[in-house]
């Protein structure tokens, strides 16, 4: 399984968007690339997960360069209800060996 | 709204004891995982079941824990006997794969229960 690195914590402001690295060097090529949010309190929720290029939803968008060692989600216009933990996951066909890492800590302050 | 639900929602215990801790699916989801979270650890996958039939429990330590599916509404997850360094909180998750091969697009996960023992 591909091993995930990405920064410990991140602050912003309000309205800023923020944009959080994943790097995943040892990506195999039948993986995807998942993120997801947890708050305190509450189990972890999808974001958005993408293979190749770009990808964008009502939430976020997904960056994934030709090479696939990485990837960034980007979060426009952060409010404070974004303060949360950022996973990045990469998984095979199937993705069931799911490996949560230690996430990036998201502080939005006002 | 379709969610997971898990229950107890928090659990105190004394080492020793049995706990069962249950999860409700979302309804025709075939997949279910089970994970647990600590500060230390972080997020552990210990189990992951699909169409009921256990797929991976690598996770999980063996001597004390198992996780059944007596069926498609009912996920479970025992302790026995229980130790304070079990103290997390227990998260189920479910999802839909489509074919042998298929992707999970999204988990979706419960409340969790915290389990306290001591």
């Amino acid at each position: 399984l591909a091993k995930t690195t990405q920064p410990i914590s991140m602050d912003s402001y309000e309205g800023q968007e923020v944009n959080i690295t994943c790097s995943h060097n040892n990506i195999a090529t039948n993986d995807y690339i998942t993120w997801y949010q947890q708050f305190p309190s509450q189990g972890p929720r999808f974001i958005i997960q993408g293979y190749k290029t770009k990808v964008t939803n009502e939430v976020a968008s997904l960056f994934i360069p030709a090479d696939r060692k990485s990837s960034t989600l980007s979060l426009p216009r952060v409010s404070l209800s974004d303060t949360a933990v950022y996973y990045c996951l990469v998984g095979p066909t199937g993705g069931f060996k799911t490996i949560f890492g230690a996430g990036t800590r998201l502080f939005v302050k006002a | 709204d379709a969610r997971v639900t898990q229950t107890p929602r928090h659990k105190v215990t004394e080492m020793g004891q049995e706990v069962t801790m249950r999860c409700q699916p979302i309804l025709g989801h075939n997949t279910v995982f089970w994970y647990r979270q600590t500060m230390m650890q972080g997020l552990e996958l210990l189990a992951y079941f699909r169409n009921r039939a256990p797929l991976d429990d690598s996770g999980m330590p063996k001597d004390r824990f198992s996780a059944e599916m007596p069926d498609a509404t009912l996920a479970t997850l025992k302790i026995q006997p229980s130790e304070p360094r079990d103290s997390a909180v227990y998260f189920c998750a479910s999802g839909l794969v489509f074919g042998a091969g298929g992707v999970v697009n999204e988990q979706f996960f419960g409340p969790g229960t915290r389990l306290t023992v001591l």
